[in-house]
C-alpha cells in the first residue's frame, strides 16, 4: 500500500526567507504527486501538481524517484504562504484516490 | 462555477447520538468521495462513489457509517451510533467532467461527539 510522509508538523520562518516542506512516498510504481493548501477558515484546495512542473504562488516541487521525495519549495517566503500543507499520492490503477500525508503547518513571520 | 456544497458545518451530539452529512457535488462530476480528517492528521478516504456506484468503502466503518448517492449526484453520509473518536471533520469531495481528476473539496463538515 502507498504512503506518505512529512517529517515536519510544523515550520517557521521569516518573511522572504526560503521554505522547504518535505514529503517522502513510498510505492514501488509511478505515482501521481500533489501538493493540497489550507489557508485558514478556507478549503482546501490543490497548489500543485507533479505532473504540471508548473511553479504556482512562487511555489515548485520536484519529483524525485530515486530518493521518493516531493519536496515543496519557494525562494521567499510571503506571510500569505502561512497556511497547512498537505503532500498527497494518487496511483491510476486505484480510481484517482488520494493518501494523504499528516500535513505541515507553516507560518511566517513579518 | 460553484464548489462542492456541504451541510451541516458545525454539528455536536452525544456519543450513541447518530447524524447526517449532506454533499452536492460540482455539476457534471461523476466521482464523490467522504473523506475523515481527525484533528492532526491528514483526511483519510471513507468511500468513493463513481455515479451511484460504490468504487470503494473499504475504509468505511460499516457497522456504525453508511453513505449513498441514490441518483448519482447528492450523497449523504450517516453515522449511528456515533462514539467520542468519530470526532473530526468530514470532507466531501468530488472530480470529473470537464476538470478531469482533479479532485475538489468542500469545507467540511466538523463532528464533535461528547
Amino acid at each position: 500500500a502507498q504512503r506518505v510522509t512529512q517529517p515536519e508538523k510544523l515550520l517557521s520562518v521569516f518573511k522572504g526567507a526560503p521554505v522547504e516542506l518535505k514529503c517522502n512516498y513510498s510505492y514501488s510504481g509511478s505515482p501521481e504527486l500533489f501538493w493540497y493548501v489550507q489557508y485558514s477558515r478556507q478549503r482546501l484546495q490543490l497548489l500543485l501538481r507533479h505532473i504540471s512542473r508548473e511553479s504556482i504562488k512562487g511555489f515548485t516541487a520536484d519529483l524525485n524517484k530515486g530518493e521518493t521525495s516531493f519536496h515543496l519549495k519557494k525562494p521567499f517566503a510571503q506571510e500569505e504562504d502561512s497556511a497547512m500543507y498537505y503532500c498527497a499520492l494518487t496511483i491510476q490503477t486505484n480510481d484517482y484516490k488520494l493518501s494523504f500525508g499528516a500535513g505541515t503547518t507553516v507560518t511566517v513571520r513579518a | 462555477e460553484a464548489g462542492v456544497a456541504q451541510s451541516p458545518r458545525y454539528k455536536i451530539i452525544e456519543k450513541r447520538q447518530s447524524v447526517a452529512f449532506w454533499c452536492n457535488p460540482i455539476s457534471g462530476h461523476a466521482t464523490l468521495y467522504w473523506y475523515q480528517q481527525i484533528l492532526g492528521q491528514g483526511p483519510k478516504l471513507l468511500i468513493q462513489f463513481q455515479n451511484n456506484g460504490v468504487v470503494d468503502d473499504s475504509q468505511l466503518p460499516k457497522d456504525r457509517f453508511s453513505a449513498e448517492r441514490l441518483k448519482g449526484v447528492d450523497s449523504t453520509l450517516k453515522i449511528q451510533p456515533a462514539k467520542l473518536e468519530d470526532s473530526a471533520v468530514y470532507l466531501c469531495a468530488s472530480s470529473g467532467g470537464e476538470t478531469g481528476n482533479t479532485i475538489y473539496f468542500g469545507e467540511g463538515s466538523w463532528l464533535t461527539v461528547v
